[in-house]
């Protein structure tokens, strides 16, 4: 139990299809982040919240559309998607956003867009 | 523009030894430093943090160094069991910059 669930663990969706992940944290905490990771890539950062406020965008695609509707709960919504967004999704969860302490994450939700 | 690598890919190690992953970063002002575990199927786990204050610091069966001159970044891994098996990825941040991660060098443990 890492403290962040993720789901649905897997996912396929067509091109055309919309979908949406679902991430939760247990640990009290006030920042949650959306990363994408693909085969031999370092982690990409998307998106970032801080008390369900959204800090950043990483110039991310408007395909990925996230919400964060408490500080518990974030989700990634996805619509129109493209073959090469196939990747691993993982959700983190900081103390504070930008304050120097370990992101905690989720296992991650994989992706497969046909 | 800055980045965080390692110098080997994949390492190889046998059960009971100890072995050293190591990671090169390039920011100079990078003042807080993470490795972290991957295993197959599963999100990166925190190992241990070292803030640029210090040079080294230990962890259960794990110990983490500091070279700032050389902005080397070294997690040791004392004993290795089977269960250490994963990919491990050292991250920098920088004041309130996002943290920057590495590509991760694959560890397989042989029997």
């Amino acid at each position: 139990e890492t403290g962040v669930t993720q789901t649905p663990r897997h996912l396929v969706m067509g091109m055309t299809n919309k979908k949406s992940l679902k991430c939760e944290q247990h640990l009290g905490h006030n920042a949650m982040y959306w990363y994408k990771q693909s085969a031999k890539k370092p982690l990409e950062l998307m998106f970032v919240y801080s008390l369900e406020e959204r800090v950043e965008n990483n110039s991310v695609p408007s395909r990925f559309s996230p919400e964060c509707p408490n500080s518990s709960h974030l989700f990634l919504h996805l619509h129109t998607l493209q073959p090469e967004d196939s990747a691993l999704y993982l959700c983190a969860s900081s103390q504070e956003d930008g304050d120097n302490s370990p992101l905690h994450f989720g296992n991650g939700t994989r992706l497969t867009v046909t | 523009g800055e980045s965080v690598g390692l110098h080997l890919p994949t390492l190889s190690v046998q059960e009971g030894d100890n072995s050293i992953i190591n990671c090169a970063y390039s920011n100079s002002a990078s003042d807080y430093f993470i490795w972290y575990k991957q295993e197959s199927g599963k999100g990166p786990q925190f190992i241990i943090d070292i803030r640029s204050n210090m040079d080294k610091r230990q962890g259960q069966r794990v110990t983490v160094l500091l070279n700032k001159t050389v902005k080397h970044l070294s997690l040791q891994i004392a004993a290795t069991q089977p269960g250490d098996s994963a990919v491990y990825f050292c991250a920098e941040n920088f004041g309130n910059e996002k943290l920057t991660f590495g590509t991760g060098t694959r560890l397989t443990i042989i029997p």
